[in-house]
Protein backbone atom coordinates (compact mmCIF):
# COMPACT_ATOMS: atom_id res chain seq x y z
CA UNK A 1 0.00 0.00 0.00
CA UNK A 2 1.66 3.61 -1.18
CA UNK A 3 -0.97 5.73 0.67
CA UNK A 4 -0.24 8.19 3.60
CA UNK A 5 0.49 6.28 6.66
CA UNK A 6 0.39 7.74 10.32
CA UNK A 7 1.47 6.38 13.71
CA UNK A 8 0.61 5.25 16.31
CA UNK A 9 -3.30 5.17 15.58
CA UNK A 10 -4.12 5.98 18.91
CA UNK A 11 -2.44 7.60 21.83
CA UNK A 12 -3.79 7.88 25.50
CA UNK A 13 -1.54 9.64 27.89
CA UNK A 14 -1.73 12.36 30.98
CA UNK A 15 -1.86 15.62 31.29
CA UNK A 16 1.58 17.27 31.24
CA UNK A 17 3.33 14.42 29.23
CA UNK A 18 4.95 15.11 26.02
CA UNK A 19 3.50 13.00 22.92
CA UNK A 20 5.33 12.82 19.23
CA UNK A 21 2.91 11.78 16.51
CA UNK A 22 5.05 10.38 13.09
CA UNK A 23 3.72 10.57 9.57
CA UNK A 24 4.88 8.65 6.06
CA UNK A 25 3.07 10.54 3.23
CA UNK A 26 2.70 9.31 -0.14
CA UNK A 27 6.91 8.64 -1.62
CA UNK A 28 6.80 11.19 -4.76
CA UNK A 29 4.87 13.92 -2.69
CA UNK A 30 6.80 16.95 -1.88
CA UNK A 31 4.08 18.55 -0.01
CA UNK A 32 2.96 17.33 4.13
CA UNK A 33 0.54 18.64 6.13
CA UNK A 34 -0.76 18.28 9.73
CA UNK A 35 -4.23 18.99 10.89
CA UNK A 36 -6.22 18.46 13.75
CA UNK A 37 -9.96 17.08 13.95
CA UNK A 38 -11.94 17.82 16.60
CA UNK A 39 -15.22 16.02 17.52
CA UNK A 40 -18.28 17.28 14.90
CA UNK A 41 -15.94 19.66 13.29
CA UNK A 42 -13.99 19.31 9.99
CA UNK A 43 -10.40 19.08 9.91
CA UNK A 44 -8.54 22.15 10.70
CA UNK A 45 -5.08 23.27 9.44
CA UNK A 46 -2.09 23.20 11.86
CA UNK A 47 0.92 23.32 9.44
CA UNK A 48 2.66 22.65 6.03
CA UNK A 49 5.94 21.47 5.16
CA UNK A 50 7.11 22.00 0.98
CA UNK A 51 10.19 19.30 1.17
CA UNK A 52 11.92 19.79 4.45
CA UNK A 53 10.91 23.48 4.76
CA UNK A 54 8.13 24.29 7.50
CA UNK A 55 6.39 27.10 5.44
CA UNK A 56 3.40 27.91 7.04
CA UNK A 57 2.12 27.36 10.57
CA UNK A 58 -1.44 28.36 11.76
CA UNK A 59 -2.11 30.54 14.95
CA UNK A 60 -3.51 26.91 16.28
CA UNK A 61 0.29 25.87 16.50
CA UNK A 62 0.83 26.94 19.99
CA UNK A 63 4.38 26.73 21.22
CA UNK A 64 4.01 23.26 23.16
CA UNK A 65 3.53 22.21 19.24
CA UNK A 66 6.35 21.30 16.88
CA UNK A 67 6.80 20.09 13.39
CA UNK A 68 9.58 18.30 11.80
CA UNK A 69 9.80 16.73 8.35
CA UNK A 70 13.96 16.67 8.46
CA UNK A 71 15.19 14.76 5.21
CA UNK A 72 11.29 15.86 3.18
CA UNK A 73 10.03 12.67 2.76
CA UNK A 74 8.44 11.75 7.14
CA UNK A 75 7.48 14.29 9.10
CA UNK A 76 6.70 14.08 13.10
CA UNK A 77 4.56 15.97 15.28
CA UNK A 78 5.33 16.79 18.92
CA UNK A 79 3.31 18.17 21.75
CA UNK A 80 4.74 18.61 24.78
CA UNK A 81 3.13 19.14 28.22
CA UNK A 82 -0.17 18.29 26.89
CA UNK A 83 -3.60 19.39 27.77
CA UNK A 84 -7.06 17.63 27.93
CA UNK A 85 -7.68 20.55 25.03
CA UNK A 86 -4.95 18.57 22.74
CA UNK A 87 -7.39 15.65 22.50
CA UNK A 88 -8.16 15.57 18.82
CA UNK A 89 -7.38 13.57 15.69
CA UNK A 90 -4.01 14.53 14.18
CA UNK A 91 -4.60 14.20 10.60
CA UNK A 92 -1.44 14.07 8.08
CA UNK A 93 -2.09 14.91 4.12
CA UNK A 94 0.43 14.77 1.21
CA UNK A 95 0.09 16.48 -2.06
CA UNK A 96 2.24 16.46 -5.32
CA UNK A 97 3.88 19.43 -7.31
CA UNK A 98 4.14 23.08 -6.45
CA UNK A 99 -0.27 24.01 -6.38
CA UNK A 100 -1.37 24.48 -3.13
CA UNK A 101 -5.04 23.42 -5.33
CA UNK A 102 -4.09 20.05 -5.82
CA UNK A 103 -5.89 17.29 -3.92
CA UNK A 104 -4.16 16.22 -0.42
CA UNK A 105 -4.46 12.48 -0.10
CA UNK A 106 -5.19 12.28 3.93
CA UNK A 107 -3.77 9.04 6.63
CA UNK A 108 -5.91 7.76 8.98
CA UNK A 109 -4.99 10.00 12.00
CA UNK A 110 -3.92 9.50 15.19
CA UNK A 111 -6.49 9.84 17.73
CA UNK A 112 -4.91 11.41 21.08
CA UNK A 113 -6.70 11.28 24.61
CA UNK A 114 -5.14 13.15 27.00
CA UNK A 115 -6.62 12.27 30.67
CA UNK B 1 -12.04 36.19 4.56
CA UNK B 2 -12.86 32.07 3.24
CA UNK B 3 -16.22 30.10 4.73
CA UNK B 4 -17.31 26.92 4.12
CA UNK B 5 -21.09 25.95 5.12
CA UNK B 6 -22.84 22.58 5.25
CA UNK B 7 -25.85 23.47 6.98
CA UNK B 8 -26.65 19.69 7.41
CA UNK B 9 -25.75 18.30 9.80
CA UNK B 10 -27.51 14.65 9.66
CA UNK B 11 -28.99 13.48 7.43
CA UNK B 12 -30.90 9.90 6.49
CA UNK B 13 -32.15 8.32 3.85
CA UNK B 14 -33.18 4.76 3.01
CA UNK B 15 -31.10 2.39 0.71
CA UNK B 16 -31.87 3.52 -3.26
CA UNK B 17 -33.21 6.96 -2.44
CA UNK B 18 -30.97 9.95 -3.54
CA UNK B 19 -29.30 12.21 -1.52
CA UNK B 20 -27.97 15.38 -1.89
CA UNK B 21 -25.39 17.64 0.06
CA UNK B 22 -25.52 20.82 0.09
CA UNK B 23 -22.31 23.10 0.65
CA UNK B 24 -21.68 26.63 0.54
CA UNK B 25 -19.04 28.99 0.22
CA UNK B 26 -17.42 32.42 0.72
CA UNK B 27 -14.16 33.68 -0.70
CA UNK B 28 -13.28 36.85 -2.00
CA UNK B 29 -10.59 35.23 -4.44
CA UNK B 30 -11.44 35.02 -7.90
CA UNK B 31 -10.07 32.03 -8.69
CA UNK B 32 -10.40 28.70 -6.23
CA UNK B 33 -11.05 25.43 -5.71
CA UNK B 34 -13.41 23.42 -4.10
CA UNK B 35 -13.35 20.02 -2.85
CA UNK B 36 -15.55 17.14 -1.48
CA UNK B 37 -14.34 14.31 1.01
CA UNK B 38 -15.77 11.28 2.41
CA UNK B 39 -14.87 10.22 5.93
CA UNK B 40 -16.08 6.54 6.64
CA UNK B 41 -16.23 5.32 10.11
CA UNK B 42 -12.59 4.36 9.90
CA UNK B 43 -11.79 7.83 10.09
CA UNK B 44 -9.43 8.33 6.75
CA UNK B 45 -10.53 11.38 4.40
CA UNK B 46 -11.34 9.80 1.02
CA UNK B 47 -10.86 12.38 -1.99
CA UNK B 48 -13.99 12.60 -4.33
CA UNK B 49 -13.81 15.52 -6.47
CA UNK B 50 -11.79 19.25 -6.99
CA UNK B 51 -13.61 21.74 -8.90
CA UNK B 52 -12.01 25.38 -9.78
CA UNK B 53 -13.78 28.04 -9.91
CA UNK B 54 -13.63 28.57 -13.66
CA UNK B 55 -14.95 25.43 -14.58
CA UNK B 56 -19.00 25.24 -13.86
CA UNK B 57 -19.35 22.31 -15.88
CA UNK B 58 -21.59 19.75 -13.71
CA UNK B 59 -19.69 16.40 -13.10
CA UNK B 60 -21.07 12.52 -12.81
CA UNK B 61 -18.79 9.89 -12.28
CA UNK B 62 -21.22 6.63 -11.38
CA UNK B 63 -23.64 7.54 -8.44
CA UNK B 64 -22.18 10.50 -7.57
CA UNK B 65 -22.62 13.87 -9.36
CA UNK B 66 -21.81 17.63 -8.52
CA UNK B 67 -23.30 20.40 -9.08
CA UNK B 68 -21.26 24.01 -8.96
CA UNK B 69 -23.03 27.57 -9.79
CA UNK B 70 -21.09 30.10 -8.69
CA UNK B 71 -24.07 32.26 -8.81
CA UNK B 72 -25.37 30.99 -5.67
CA UNK B 73 -21.59 29.61 -4.16
CA UNK B 74 -22.56 26.71 -4.22
CA UNK B 75 -21.25 23.07 -5.18
CA UNK B 76 -24.00 20.36 -4.12
CA UNK B 77 -23.38 16.57 -4.12
CA UNK B 78 -25.96 14.28 -5.44
CA UNK B 79 -26.04 10.62 -4.09
CA UNK B 80 -28.08 8.38 -6.51
CA UNK B 81 -29.26 5.07 -5.18
CA UNK B 82 -28.01 5.28 -2.33
CA UNK B 83 -26.51 2.16 -0.59
CA UNK B 84 -25.64 1.81 3.01
CA UNK B 85 -21.60 1.69 2.07
CA UNK B 86 -22.36 5.60 1.11
CA UNK B 87 -22.97 6.07 5.17
CA UNK B 88 -20.06 8.55 6.38
CA UNK B 89 -19.38 12.34 7.06
CA UNK B 90 -19.38 14.09 3.99
CA UNK B 91 -17.16 17.80 4.24
CA UNK B 92 -16.79 20.36 1.35
CA UNK B 93 -13.57 21.98 1.18
CA UNK B 94 -12.20 25.09 0.10
CA UNK B 95 -8.86 26.37 -1.29
CA UNK B 96 -8.12 30.24 -2.26
CA UNK B 97 -5.31 31.17 -4.84
CA UNK B 98 -2.07 30.53 -3.06
CA UNK B 99 -3.44 28.98 0.38
CA UNK B 100 -1.69 25.90 1.42
CA UNK B 101 -4.24 24.40 3.37
CA UNK B 102 -7.63 23.01 2.76
CA UNK B 103 -10.53 25.21 4.62
CA UNK B 104 -13.04 22.59 5.80
CA UNK B 105 -17.08 22.95 6.30
CA UNK B 106 -18.05 21.18 9.00
CA UNK B 107 -19.34 18.21 7.08
CA UNK B 108 -22.51 16.29 6.73
CA UNK B 109 -23.46 12.72 8.72
CA UNK B 110 -25.08 10.34 5.92
CA UNK B 111 -27.03 7.83 7.51
CA UNK B 112 -27.94 5.08 4.74
CA UNK B 113 -30.82 2.89 6.55
CA UNK B 114 -31.15 -0.94 4.78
Amino acid sequence: DTGVSQNPRHKITKRGQNVTFRCDPISEHNRLYWYRQTLGQGPEFLTYFQNEAQLEKSRLLSDRFSAERPKGSFSTLEIQRTEQGDSAMYLCASSQSEQGSNEQFFGPGTRLTVL
Amino acid sequence: AQKVTQAQTEISVVEKEDVTLDCVYETRDTTYYLFWYKQPPSGELVFLIRRNSFDEQNEISGRYSWNFQKSTSSFNFTITASQVVDSAVYFCALTETGANNLFFGTGTRLTVIP
